[in-house]
């Protein structure tokens, strides 16, 4: 079936170092969208990529959409402590109906 | 933004039981999603619920142990049947995010029923 791959699992970094998740699709995405989860919340939309080859920055955080859309990067630049939560990829596939596949999360851990 | 509830927030239940999830949007959505998220793991989708038809059901998840009711356009329903404790898990209702200038088939999801069966 169709998967998204997402590594690491889990990132424990030091705070003001960087961060980076990646996703890669078995197939081709008709985009890819990101999400955050907060310890204890629910997954809250960051942002989405359409296009090839697209990139999209939110402040620290940079999005990426690779050139044959089936795979991305999440950067963070010079983690704060309010990075911390897991950080969701999901893929749409198209076909029928279409439906998010997520990724497996990657939980990022920021230590003061 | 859509603002989206869900009852219970949390519960216990013993095995064998059922228990029924509500989600209530404060608008009027074509497209409802109910997922799982095991412990420490991603989101898995059950089904998606459009008003006025059947529940389209993922590989995996059976109506007979997962019903689902969307009677209106703005409310769900997911029952959880004859529960055993590997159905402890979180259950997410969402939409698709119609906010104006974005593009839809992304989700806003509610603050999820975490359900721990004993």
């Amino acid at each position: 079936g169709q998967q998204v791959m997402q590594i690491p699992q889990y990132q424990h970094v030091q705070e003001g170092e960087d961060f980076t998740t990646y996703c890669n699709s078995s197939t081709t995405l008709s985009n890819i969208q990101w999400y955050k989860q907060r310890p204890g919340g629910h997954p809250v939309f960051l942002i989405q990529l359409v296009k090839s080859g697209e990139v999209k920055k939110q402040k620290r955080l940079t999005f990426q959409f690779g050139e044959a859309k089936k795979n991305s990067s999440l950067h963070i630049t010079a983690t704060q402590t309010t990075d911390v939560g897991t950080y969701f990829c999901a893929g749409l596939v198209s076909g029928g109906y279409n439906k998010l596949i997520f990724g497996a999360g990657t939980r990022l851990a920021v230590h003061p | 933004s859509a603002v989206i509830s869900q009852k219970p927030s949390r519960d216990i239940c013993q095995r064998g039981t059922s228990l029924t999830i509500q989600c209530q949007v404060d608008s009027q959505v074509t497209m409802m999603f109910w997922y799982r998220q095991q412990p420490g793991q991603s989101l898995t989708l059950i089904a998606t619920a459009n008003q006025g038809s059947e529940a389209t059901y993922e590989s995996g998840f059976v109506i007979d142990k997962f019903p689902i009711s969307r009677p209106n356009l703005t409310f769900s329903t997911l029952t959880v049947s004859n529960m055993s404790p590997e159905d402890s898990s979180i259950y997410l209702c969402s939409v698709e995010d119609l906010t104006s200038g974005r593009r839809r088939e992304t989700q806003y999801f509610g603050p999820g029923t975490r359900l721990l069966v004993l």
